[in-house]
């Protein structure tokens, strides 16, 4: 098992390119997350996706769209990059409603712009 | 709103030095508290869910205990290998609410 895996790694990009964050995860997991981590401020929610075909804002969405491909796959997306969204993002998931509901965390998405 | 306090933001301790990690916490109505691991430069590590008021949890040097508006993550004997960021989360009980998380406690245990 990878649990959940992300690319790139990382990424610098120039004020209003557009890039996609990319997640993946093997567990088999019902739920998935995209969070961003700035120092002083925590982990934040941008987006969710409680199951396959779903998908809901989270507490910071604006500036990003998400789709979730398939039940692994849920990626992020940047239209318009701008320096305010220079930060760490990190997707997460977690088992289906009714039982565990820790997250699993990827290795994050270390994100630049310029 | 759900809110969680982590105290203190940082710590520094001697090895073997045990000490206490707190965080506060309101919320509508508590699904489950849970405790994180971060490493510089990667994602957070699950370590403990805890559900209900006077549960406890252990791991190694790790004890995680729960009251009704707060939790410790108790640390004993701690080693080099220990210092981390050590982050607490919370999820409330209505709907599939995701988790809100604390800013974190910064810790660094010196041999």
């Amino acid at each position: 098992n990878a649990g959940v895996t992300q690319t790139p790694k990382f990424q610098v990009l120039k004020t209003g390119q557009s890039m996609t964050l990319q997640c993946a995860q093997d567990m088999n997991h019902n739920s998935m997350y995209w969070y961003r981590q700035d120092p002083g401020m925590g982990l934040r929610l941008i987006y969710y996706s409680a199951s396959e075909g779903t998908t809901d804002k989270g507490e910071v969405p604006n500036g990003y769209n998400v789709s979730r491909l398939n039940k692994r796959e849920f990626s992020l997306r940047l239209e318009s990059a701008a320096p305010s969204q220079t930060s760490v993002y990190f997707c997460a998931s977690r088992p289906k409603r009714g039982s565990s509901y820790e997250q699993y965390f990827g290795p994050g998405t270390r994100l630049t712009v310029t | 709103e759900d809110q969680v306090t982590q105290s203190p933001e940082a710590l520094r301790l001697q090895e073997g030095e045990s000490s206490s990690l707190n965080c506060s916490y309101t919320v509508s109505g508590l699904r489950g508290l849970f405790w994180y691991r971060q490493d510089p430069g990667k994602g957070p590590e699950f370590l403990f869910t805890l559900y209900s008021a006077g549960e406890e949890k252990e791991k190694e040097r790790l004890k995680a205990t729960l009251t009704k508006k707060e939790s410790f993550l108790h640390i004993t004997a701690p080693k080099p290998e220990d210092s981390a960021t050590y982050l607490c989360a919370v999820q409330a009980v209505s709907g599939n609410t995701p988790l809100v998380f604390g800013k974190g406690t910064r810790l660094s245990v010196i041999a």
